[in-house]
């Protein structure tokens, strides 16, 4: 089984700033890397798809780079409804691909 | 819209039964790969469950719950089910029902695009 690693379980930023979160896996992922955001009570909603491409209707402050092992999620401009969970999920190895543990942005 | 509306979790003991359904709306139900996911309190998503569009005639399974739960699907009611037997404690998790997703130049296997409200399952005594 492929472990996704993110880093860091929580971060800490003001509304306006630049946020940028890790996600590293234990083996290559080549670019089947996707994005998940989840809001509280909410099921979660695809963001960035292989790496670098934002699902439908997704602003173009989310963007994602990045490819085998380390990879990088990057919301600029934070805006206060940017403040929730975020999980990292690879489907190289689907089925099953897996997820990362998620982490928390939160306001400063 | 995508709409996407699970029904029948609850309380279950373990070693007892559930039959989970899914109403789909907003788009050609048939045309689409579906799948269950579910996510246990405080953790990551986790795929469990996947059918073919068409006539369903390929499913696949998490090796978690291979032999347990079962997969089917009815296009004529835009339906998608999960029969969900031999329930254990580790099975407890609020169960979504998702769309395959697909961009205007493919579709993408093990990828979630459009995700329903969810369905708690609490398995205990």
């Amino acid at each position: 089984e492929i472990v996704l690693t993110q880093s860091p379980a929580t971060l800490s930023l003001s509304p306006g700033e630049t946020a940028t979160l890790s996600c590293r896996a234990s083996q290559s992922v080549d670019t089947y890397l996707a994005w998940y955001q989840q809001k509280p009570g909410q099921a979660p909603r695809l963001l960035i798809y292989d790496t670098s491409k934002r699902a439908t209707g997704i602003p173009a402050r989310f963007s994602g780079r990045g490819s085998g092992t380390d990879f990088t999620l990057t919301i600029s401009s934070l805006e206060p409804e940017d403040f929730v969970v975020y999980f990292c999920h690879q489907r190289s190895d689907w089925p099953p691909g897996t997820f990362g543990h998620g982490t928390r942005l939160e306001i400063k | 819209q995508v709409q996407l509306v699970e029904s029948g979790g609850g309380l279950v003991k373990p070693g007892g039964s559930l039959r989970l359904s899914c109403t789909a709306s907003g788009f050609t139900f048939k045309d689409y790969h579906m799948n269950w996911f579910r996510q246990a309190p405080g953790k990551g998503p986790q795929w469990i469950a996947y059918i073919s569009d068409r006539d369903g005639t390929y499913t696949n399974y998490a090796d978690s719950v291979r032999g347990r739960f079962s997969i089917s699907r009815d296009n004529a009611k835009n339906s998608m089910f999960l029969h969900l037997t031999g329930l254990r404690s580790d099975d407890t998790a609020v169960y979504y029902c998702t769309r395959g997703f697909c961009d205007t130049t493919a579709c993408y296997h093990g990828l979630a695009g459009d995700w329903g409200q969810g369905t708690l399952v609490t398995v205990s005594s």
